[in-house]
């Protein structure tokens, strides 16, 4: 059935410092993929998200790149400060007989002062 | 605020007992989607409603039930509660069938003794 794959499952940097999450999808009709962050103890919330059509796309500190052939997709954050601290999930949505989104593990993402 | 409602926000039960939780969509989106979030564990995918008729079917177990009414709130009924079955419960909504689940609620943690 539809996987996703997320890497590292925790993830330490300096502030300041870029920060990377990477996932990877099983379903190759998956065209849709969006990005979540949830804070310690809160609902998770849409940051970013990419469609299959597009391999890059960027919202201020954020960017999403997507990589269809290899079935991979990336979050990067940049000049990261303490408040990015949270768990992030990818998620991607197959397209094979029903629109479900499919989360990732998640990555617990420390931002160190 | 999400302008999604999950109640209640707690709810504390015994092994073999039968639980309903609630959900109020955002004003304006028709789809709604329950997913499970053990501890420290990601978002799993139960199930998905729009317009009153179920959409997609993630690993929802057979004791786990739901419905969306005509006044498009949905609820989730768990029976049979198992100790692994402790967890946080959100419920998320969008416009549309096929958007990402982009609003969520603060979740119902339920507690099974």
């Amino acid at each position: 059935g539809e996987n996703v794959e997320q890497h590292p499952s925790t993830l330490s940097v300096q502030e300041g410092d870029s920060a990377v999450i990477k996932c990877t999808y099983s379903d190759s009709a998956s065209n849709y993929f969006p990005w979540y962050k949830q804070e310690l103890g809160k609902r998770p919330q849409l940051i970013i998200d990419i469609r299959s059509n597009v391999g890059e796309k960027k919202d201020q500190r954020i960017a999403v790149t997507l990589n269809k052939t290899a079935k991979h997709f990336s979050l990067h954050i940049t000049e990261t400060q303490p408040e990015d601290s949270a768990v992030y999930f990818c998620a991607a949505r197959a397209t094979s007989g029903t629109y479900k989104y499919i989360f990732g593990t998640g990555t617990r993402l420390k931002v160190l002062a | 605020d999400s302008g999604v409602t999950q109640t209640p926000k707690h709810l504390i039960t015994a092994t073999g007992q039968r639980v309903t939780l609630r959900c109020s969509p955002r004003s304006g989106d028709l789809s709604v989607y329950w997913y499970q979030q053990s501890l420290d564990q990601g978002l799993q995918f139960l199930i998905q409603y729009y317009n009153g008729e179920e959409r997609a079917k993630g690993n929802i177990l057979e004791r786990f039930s739901a419905q969306q009414f005509p006044d498009l709130h949905s609820e989730l009924n768990l029976s049979s509660l198992e100790l692994g079955d402790s967890a946080l419960y959100f419920c998320a909504s969008s416009p549309g069938t096929g958007a990402q689940p982009q609003h969520f609620g603060d979740g119902t943690r339920l507690s099974i003794l």
